[in-house]
């Protein structure tokens, strides 16, 4: 079946714009989560939905980046006002909720703020 | 805090050598334990996983036994093969939060 799907594969960006990155997860599953990998870091948690859940925002670095997810499915990470530090690859996953959770991952997003 | 440390790399090796990747955590509660790996261009798949103290996770010749005892879930392979070059990522996961924490991964390179 379908794995899931992030679009762009790659967005470049002047510092200041805003950009939107979008994320299908696979059909079914519930949670959903967003990442950060920069150059020569592991991934940063930054956003995690469940279900019909209150976000965990906990990990988003500052009120300029935000995200929804729309009827249970897809998703879009917002970033507004883009800064240089925010170039990085962003990676979505999703998963079903059981107790071992095994994340699929998409390919991810290449942001490039010049 | 909850947290995963792994081996820093990069790693280089010779084809047929043996493979260790250290991963040490910390956790309040009873983690489940992964290692996924991310080949050059490719996103992250999940290479091998345990649920609980001393099971043992194995895949593609890879395998890494749970040991609570040590906080450890190593990463060995008895033989890599040009193909196994790509970035590892120790991580774990506790349900009471939800959220899975991620090393900062190792990279391996095998030489022929």
């Amino acid at each position: 079946g379908a794995g899931v799907s992030q679009s762009p594969s790659n967005k470049v960006t002047e510092k200041g714009k805003d950009v939107e990155l979008r994320c299908d997860p696979i059909s079914g599953h519930t949670a959903l989560y967003w990442y950060r990998q920069s150059l020569g870091q592991g991934l940063e948690f930054l956003i995690y939905f469940q279900g019909n859940s209150a976000p965990d925002k906990s990990g988003l670095p500052s009120d300029r980046f935000s995200a929804e997810r729309t009827g249970g499915s897809v998703s879009t990470l917002t970033i507004q006002r883009t800064q240089q530090e925010d170039s990085a690859v962003y990676l979505c996953a999703s998963s079903l909720v059981t107790r071992y959770n095994e994340q699929f991952f998409g390919p991810g997003t290449r942001l490039t703020v010049l | 805090g909850d947290s995963v440390t792994q081996m820093e790399g990069p790693v280089t090796l010779s084809e047929e050598a043996c493979l260790t990747i250290n991963c040490t955590y910390t956790a309040t509660g009873y983690p489940s334990l992964f290692w996924y790996v991310q080949y050059p261009g490719e996103g992250l798949q999940l290479l091998l996983k345990a649920t609980k103290a001393d099971d043992k996770g194995s895949n593609k010749g890879f395998e890494a036994t749970y040991r609570k005892e040590t906080t450890s879930f190593h990463l060995e392979k008895g033989s890599v093969q040009v193909s196994d070059s790509a970035v590892y990522f120790c991580a774990l996961f506790l349900d009471t939060g939800n959220q899975f924490y991620f090393g900062t991964g190792t990279s391996l390179t095998v030489i022929p």
